[in-house]
């Protein structure tokens, strides 16, 4: 299985500052054929299941706010939130789906400082 | 917009079975992946099973041998069965749809739409 590695465990950020999150794949997500990434990411507020935000590494859903944004290639990504608000405070996920069984990381949870 | 309303038993025993049932209302049951998606009390997911519309099953490989997972088309429901559970099993059990990206698909890429979450506590 790719184990999906996600630093630091948890961030607190001002508002208005920039959170960034990191994720490591045990081995490449990077399919060559199509040079897409096959990773996700997910927003799970508290008392709420995850929502997808981000597919294909950066790709984001319908409706989620400009200032998410994902990047990274292979084995290194990273989910940035430009200007921190406070619906914002949640733990975020990342999931390939590059390999069967899809594999998500432990998760990070993002707080207000 | 679809929604997934899950329900089922929040106490198990220990070496009885976990039961959960999920409807899918305001969408098409037809090419999407039925999943069970589960979350430990220290918040990890874990993907459990999911089922095509067709009615074909995968299994997450170490937990196989317990879980059994069915389509009733006609209520546009999907249910889970985990036997024999034990503490390990204790934690939020998400419903969820899983979507194939490619052409030729056999399971799941990603979840876009979740259900509310079922806390299950296996405790005597």
């Amino acid at each position: 299985d790719i184990v999906m590695t996600q630093f630091p465990d948890s961030l607190a950020v001002s508002l208005g500052e920039r959170a960034t999150i990191n994720c490591k794949s045990s081995q490449s997500v990077l399919y060559t054929s199509n040079y897409k990434n096959y990773l996700a990411w997910y927003q799970q507020k508290p008392g709420q299941p995850p929502k997808l935000i981000i597919t294909w590494a950066s790709t984001r859903e319908s409706g989620v706010p400009e200032r998410f944004s994902g990047s990274g290639s292979r084995t290194d990504f990273t989910l940035s939130i430009s200007s921190l608000q406070a619906e914002d405070v949640a733990v975020y996920y990342c999931q390939q789906y590059y390999n069967d069984p899809v594999t998500f990381g432990g998760g990070t949870k993002v707080e207000i400082k | 917009q679809v929604h997934l309303q899950q329900w089922g038993a929040g106490l198990v025993r220990p070496s009885e079975t976990l039961s959960l049932t999920c409807s899918v209302n305001g969408g098409s049951f037809i090419g999407y992946y039925w999943t069970w998606i589960r979350q430990s009390p220290r918040g990890g997911l874990e993907l459990v099973g999911e089922i095509s519309h067709t009615g074909s099953t995968r299994y997450s490989p170490s937990l196989k041998s317990r879980v059994t997972i069915s389509i009733d088309r006609s209520q546009n429901q999907f249910s889970l069965k985990l036997s024999s559970v034990t503490a390990a099993d204790t934690g939020l059990y998400y419903c969820a749809r899983g979507y194939c990206s490619g052409t030729n698909c056999y399971r799941s890429d990603w979840f876009d739409s979740w259900g509310q979450g079922t806390l299950v506590n296996v405790s005597s």
